[in-house]
């Protein structure tokens, strides 16, 4: 079981907007930056999303972060079906010294 | 361009050891901290072993911990993974990836190696 917790999956239709939560704790979330992760289907995960908002040169606009205490929250807007895939939230621990990441949420774009 | 490539997987019976490894290129391999990160199949992300920059410091995830190594030459821009007394649970695509310094995300990532173990 993930310290980082997340919905399993998510599902919206062509255009819509979805949410995926990730909820932490203080020795986590609550005190170090947050990172979100791209996974599709066969291939490596890619940065989507670090230091709680900002992104990577080349990640559009329709994907954004958001941090409210110990919860993170990854926003994708005008879903096209190319987003299907699975989404992880990832922090470092400073209570265990190691790097955290969310269970995954697998967004299923209808 | 920036680029982590690993190499090393394969096939290999429970009790025994595996090397990975990891070239980086494209950066100054040096700066940054490194981490492995394995994904079992059909299963999501879990962290396995972070080395700092200079090799100074490292953590393990608690499952490896005693059976895990993780070491890097930075002569020669390489990651490395030993790993002993593995465990048909280990059987995972391993993943080399960068450390971004302040931030702490895992900017860059490599297209993993498959370590089976079975018997």
């Amino acid at each position: 079981q993930s310290v980082l917790t997340q919905p399993p999956s998510v599902s919206a239709a062509p255009g819509q907007q979805v949410a995926i939560s990730c909820s932490g704790s203080g020795s986590n979330i609550g005190i170090n930056y947050v990172s979100w992760y791209q996974q599709l289907p066969g291939t490596a995960p890619k940065l989507l999303i670090y230091e709680d908002n900002k992104r990577p040169s080349g990640i559009p606009d329709r994907f954004s972060g958001s941090k409210s205490g110990t919860s993170a929250t990854l926003g994708i807007t005008g879903l096209q079906t190319g987003d299907e895939a699975d989404y992880y939230c990832g922090t470092w621990d400073s209570g265990l010294s190691a790097e955290m990441f969310g269970g995954g949420t697998r967004l299923t774009v209808l | 361009q920036v680029q982590l490539v690993e190499s090393g997987g394969g096939v290999v019976q429970p009790g025994r050891s595996l090397r990975l490894s990891c070239a980086a290129s494209g950066f100054t391999f040096s700066s940054y901290g490194m981490h492995w990160v394995r994904q079992a199949p059909g299963k999501g992300l879990e962290w396995v072993a972070l080395i700092w920059y200079d090799g100074s410091n490292k953590y393990y995830e608690d499952s490896v911990k005693g059976r895990f190594t993780i070491s890097r030459d930075n002569s020669k821009n390489m990651l490395y993974l030993q790993m002993n007394s593995l465990r048909t649970e280990d059987t995972a695509v391993y993943y080399c990836a960068r450390r971004a310094p302040r931030t702490y995300a895992v900017d860059v990532w490599g297209q993993g190696t498959t370590v089976t173990v079975s018997s």
